[in-house]
């Protein structure tokens, strides 16, 4: 069975940083492209960024492009979302999805919450 | 600001048809996959529909989607109330080099 876990969300103070993690199993993780996206309270979902195979193509939405760095570990089977300056508009649960390229993130994590406030 | 627009609301009573629209570009739509995903309250997503019309194993029949141009419908049969969820259409849009998503539409079962 397919398993995301997300972790390392919490209260953070704007400007601040927070490192993100999902812990992948029951899959090859390093057969997919992995993403991640995030909803805003009460607000739809929006994709963040994702990351191939191999670690060597990266790609971001433009509002956090320079601020978040996604990475992999294939190793341990982890995705990774380090957030830097953080603002208050990137308050959001963030998930972890599998990519599974033209069948779509077939699956999900249950989502960590990140609040950014003073 | 999502770039695909959805219907903030639909509803429907038990055993009716409801479908849902999403109105994209030639950039979204017009030229890639569409993806359908079903959020039921306090759950993360679940893909519905892949590659336009594809059903995932597991994800009953009644749960249908077509791509006419820079347009996607998703269309539920034989409404059930275990279907009240938000739904959100989904592509790869080739001017922002990005994944997009609709709006969001909230299904009411009456």
């Amino acid at each position: 069975e397919v398993q995301l876990v997300e972790s390392g969300g919490g209260l953070v103070q704007p400007g601040g940083s927070l490192r993100l993690s999902c812990a992948a199993s029951g899959f090859t993780f390093s057969s997919h492209w992995m993403s991640w996206v995030r909803q805003a309270p009460g607000k739809g979902l929006e994709w963040v960024a994702s990351i191939k195979q191999d670690g060597s193509e990266k790609q971001y939405v433009d509002s956090v492009k320079g601020r978040f760095t996604i990475s992999r570990d294939n190793a341990k089977s982890s995705l990774y979302l380090q957030m830097n300056s953080l603002r208050a508009e990137d308050t959001a649960v963030y998930y972890c999805a599998r990519d599974s390229g033209s069948s779509g993130w077939d699956n999900w994590g249950q989502g960590t919450l990140v609040t950014v406030s003073s | 600001q999502s770039v695909l627009t959805q219907p903030p609301s639909a509803s429907g009573t038990p055993g009716q048809r409801v479908t849902i629209s999403c109105s994209g570009s030639s950039s979204n739509i017009g030229s890639n996959s569409v993806y359908w995903y079903q959020q039921l309250p306090g759950t993360a997503p679940k893909l519905l529909i892949y590659r336009n019309n594809q059903r995932p194993s597991g994800v009953p029949d009644r749960f249908s989607g077509s791509k006419s141009g820079t347009s996607a419908s998703l269309a539920i049969s034989g409404l059930r109330s275990e279907d009240e969820a938000d739904y959100y259409c989904a592509a790869w849009d080739d001017s922002l080099s990005g994944h997009v998503f609709g709006t969001g539409t909230k299904v009411t079962v009456l």
